[in-house]
C-alpha cells in the first residue's frame, strides 16, 4: 500500500508553547488528508478534513484557531498546535487519500505529543 | 447519524485458532468499509478495502465479507499467530461522503 509519513514521531514541548506536525504522502499524490487524535484505548476522532489548496473543514467541536492546518501541496499537510495545554496531549494520526477510483486511505504513523 | 459498533472489544485466543471479528453499522449507505491494524502506539495499516458492491476481499490468512443490507462485516483471521495481536478496527466510508467512522476496536491477543 501507499506510504504516509509523520514527523515527529514524538514531542514533548512546555505549556503555552506552538507545535508543528508534518504528514507527507510518499508516493501518491494526496487530493485529501485527514487529521485525527486519539486517547488511550479510544478510537480515533476526526479533527478536520482538508484538501489541497483550499481551507480546511472542522469538525463540530475543534477550534479552528487552535489547531491550524495547512494542505499547501498534493504531499505534504501540516498541523500546528497553537499555545499547546496539558489537556492537548494525545495521538495525532494524520490520514492520506489519492483522487478517483483510488480511494483507499492511508494513515500515518502517529505523533505522540506531551504538553508538560 | 452512522455508529459503528465492535464485538467483541477483547479477545485472547491460543495460537492456531481461527477466529472472526464482528462489526455493524447502523446506515447502510455505505461507499466503502475498511478493516484496520493498530499496535501500541501506532499508527493504522490498511488490511481490507471492501466497496459497497463487494461481498468479500481476502488478503492471505485474512478474509473480509460485508453485508450491507444488514450492516455486518466480518473480519476473518486463519491460523492466529502471536504476531496477530493487536487492536483491530473497521471503519466506514459513508456514501457520497468523505469522512471515514470508525468503530470501537476488538483488541486481539494471540498466546503461545
Amino acid at each position: 500500500g501507499a506510504v504516509v509519513s509523520q514527523h515527529p514521531s514524538w514531542v514533548i514541548c512546555k505549556s503555552g508553547t506552538s507545535v508543528k506536525i508534518e504528514c507527507r504522502s510518499l508516493d501518491f499524490q494526496a487530493t485529501t488528508m485527514f487529521w485525527y487524535r486519539q486517547f488511550p484505548k479510544q478510537s480515533l476522532m476526526l479533527m478536520a478534513t482538508s484538501n489541497e489548496g483550499s481551507k480546511a473543514t472542522y469538525e463540530q467541536g475543534v477550534e479552528k484557531d487552535k489547531f491550524l492546518i495547512n494542505h499547501a501541496s498534493l504531499t505534504l499537510s501540516t498541523l500546528t498546535v497553537t499555545s499547546a495545554h496539558p489537556e492537548d496531549s494525545s495521538f495525532y494520526i494524520c490520514s492520506a487519500r489519492g483522487a478517483g477510483g483510488y480511494n483507499e486511505q492511508f494513515f500515518g504513523p502517529g505523533t505522540r505529543l506531551t504538553v508538560l | 447519524k452512522q455508529e459503528v459498533t465492535q464485538i467483541p472489544a477483547a479477545l485472547s485466543v491460543p495460537e492456531g485458532e481461527n477466529l472472526v471479528l464482528n462489526c455493524s453499522f447502523t446506515d447502510s449507505a455505505i461507499y466503502n468499509l475498511q478493516w484496520f491494524r493498530q499496535d501500541p502506539g501506532k499508527g493504522l495499516t490498511s488490511l481490507l478495502l471492501i466497496q459497497s458492491s463487494q461481498r468479500e476481499q481476502t488478503s492471505g490468512r485474512l478474509n473480509a465479507s460485508l453485508d450491507k443490507s444488514s450492516g455486518r462485516s466480518t473480519l476473518y483471521i486463519a491460523a492466529s499467530q502471536p504476531g496477530d495481536s493487536a487492536t483491530y478496527l473497521c471503519a466506514v466510508r459513508a456514501g457520497g461522503g468523505n469522512k471515514l467512522t470508525f468503530g470501537t476496536g476488538t483488541q486481539l491477543k494471540v498466546e503461545l
